[in-house]
């Protein structure tokens, strides 16, 4: 029963570039949330999709961040135009409802 | 926005001793999470509390949710090296209950001295 799967786990980009984060659910669950940790910090919201459907970005900054959830593939977080202040541990979680969310390892994102 | 305060920040403590921490709000939540990352690992869901005064169990960890819905605490009983990582609570506020977007704490640190 495999749990929430990410990668890359560690990710590089130089400023400028694009960062693209893929999350495949847990077998099941429907619910894919985003959230973004800094250091010594707890996470914090992003986004939370359904297939197809973006049911809540109020957490994602307005530019640059997009998150989608096709019907067929994983869910991936993309980052345009990288700077350093998007380096971070971004984090997907997946639930069958909205309370248990279940973490995947994460992808340490790193903007030179 | 909705804040939540997890304390304390960090504890030292020696192998066996009982170890305890909370979290509160000036609003109130719905629900309560209290998760533990390893360094380098996504947080892992340790204990789910659904219910104002609910206390619920799993192996030596205790947690309650506050009968104002403010507050939650997390009890680790016999502490044992394995346990070292950082705990963090997490809310559902009520204006969230459809969305599942989860308020964190800051998180508490623990070390334990074998």
């Amino acid at each position: 029963n495999a749990g929430v799967m990410q990668n890359p786990r560690h990710l590089v980009r130089r400023r400028g570039q694009e960062a693209r984060l893929r999350c495949s659910p847990m077998k099941g669950h429907s619910h894919v949330y985003w959230y973004r940790q800094l250091p010594e910090e707890g996470l914090k919201f992003m986004v939370y999709l359904q297939k197809e459907n973006i049911i809540d970005e109020s957490g994602m900054p307005k530019e640059r961040f997009s998150a989608e959830f096709p019907k067929e593939g994983p869910s991936i977080l993309r980052i345009q135009q990288v700077v350093r202040g998007d380096s971070a541990a971004y984090f997907c979680a997946s639930s069958l409802s909205y309370n248990e969310q279940f973490f995947g390892p994460g992808t340490r994102l790193t903007v030179l | 926005g909705q804040q939540l305060n997890q304390s304390p920040q960090s504890m030292f403590i020696q192998e066996g001793e009982d170890v305890s921490m909370n979290c509160t709000s000036s609003s109130i939540f719905n629900t309560w999470l209290w998760y533990k990352q390893d360094p380098g690992e996504g947080p892992v869901l340790l204990i789910a509390l659904y219910k104002a005064g609910e206390l619920t169990s799993n192996g030596r960890l205790t947690a309650q949710f506050g009968i104002t819905r403010k507050d939650s605490f997390l009890n680790i009983s016999a502490s044992i090296p394995s346990d070292v990582g950082i705990y963090f609570c997490a809310g559902l506020p009520p204006g969230s209950s459809n969305t599942g977007k989860l308020i964190f704490g800051q998180g508490t640190t623990l070390q334990v001295k074998p």
